[in-house]
């Protein structure tokens, strides 16, 4: 069945860039997301692109999509320590918008 | 505060009680969705619906687990005779509605969740 793997954690140091990576396997995904969950709280959504797009970039986050390899990734720029957090990548298919999560990648950015 | 509002925010019950898990989706949503966060797991679905109408509920598991979503009031969940392996945190997600084009009018907005332990 469908299914969506990231890595499960990354560790930067405050400024660097970080990338959270993401792999898919459902062809006909038409949506792919970011959510961010901080400990206790609900997914809060980051961003997302259309599957026939290949890059998106709103402020500090840059998205990429390789649709031939079924590759997404979450670039933040000056990653701060308010950017800790777990972050999950989720893909939408089908007629409607039932969403498939990967396990989350943990970003601890270190001062 | 616009945003979807679950209730209660955490919910403990003994072994075989009920648990009614409360959702009320973004003013304006007719799509509403449940999905449960097992520890250090990702986020599965249970159940989507539409006002007065379930429309997949391929996530749910068969027995003890309900949900509703009446055409005034919130989005129920219900699980019935509640077992230690239920414990989690549950999800719901609002959308305004569905579509297969290129205008993302079906993103989900997620509520803070409703963690539910069973002792």
């Amino acid at each position: 069945g469908e299914d969506v793997e990231q890595s499960l954690f990354l560790s930067v140091r405050e400024g660097d860039s970080s990338v959270i990576n993401c792999t898919y396997t459902d062809s006909s995904s038409t949506y792919l997301y970011w959510y961010k969950q901080e400990p206790g709280a609900g997914l809060q959504l980051l961003t997302y692109i259309f599957s026939n797009m290949d890059m998106k970039q709103d402020q500090r986050l840059t998205v990429l999509l390789n649709k031939k390899d079924k590759h997404l990734s979450l670039r933040i720029a000056d990653t701060q320590t308010g950017d800790s957090a777990i972050y999950f990548c989720a893909d939408s298919w089908g007629g409607y918008s039932t969403l498939t999560f990967g396990k989350g990648t943990m970003l601890l950015v270190s001062p | 505060n616009a945003g979807v509002m679950q209730n209660p925010r955490h919910l403990v019950r003994r072994r075989g009680q009920e648990a009614r898990l409360r959702c009320s989706p973004v003013k304006g949503h007719s799509h509403v969705y449940w999905y449960r966060q097992l520890p250090e797991e990702g986020l599965k679905f249970m159940v989507y619906l539409q006002k007065e109408n379930i429309i997949d509920e391929s996530g749910m598991p068969k027995e003890r687990f309900s949900a509703e979503f009446p055409k005034e009031g919130p989005s129920i969940l219900r699980i019935q005779q509640v077992v230690r392996g239920d414990s989690a945190a549950y999800f719901c997600a609002s959308s305004p509605l569905t579509s297969g084009g290129t205008d993302n009018t079906d993103t989900q907005y997620f509520g803070p969740g409703t963690r539910l332990t069973v002792l």
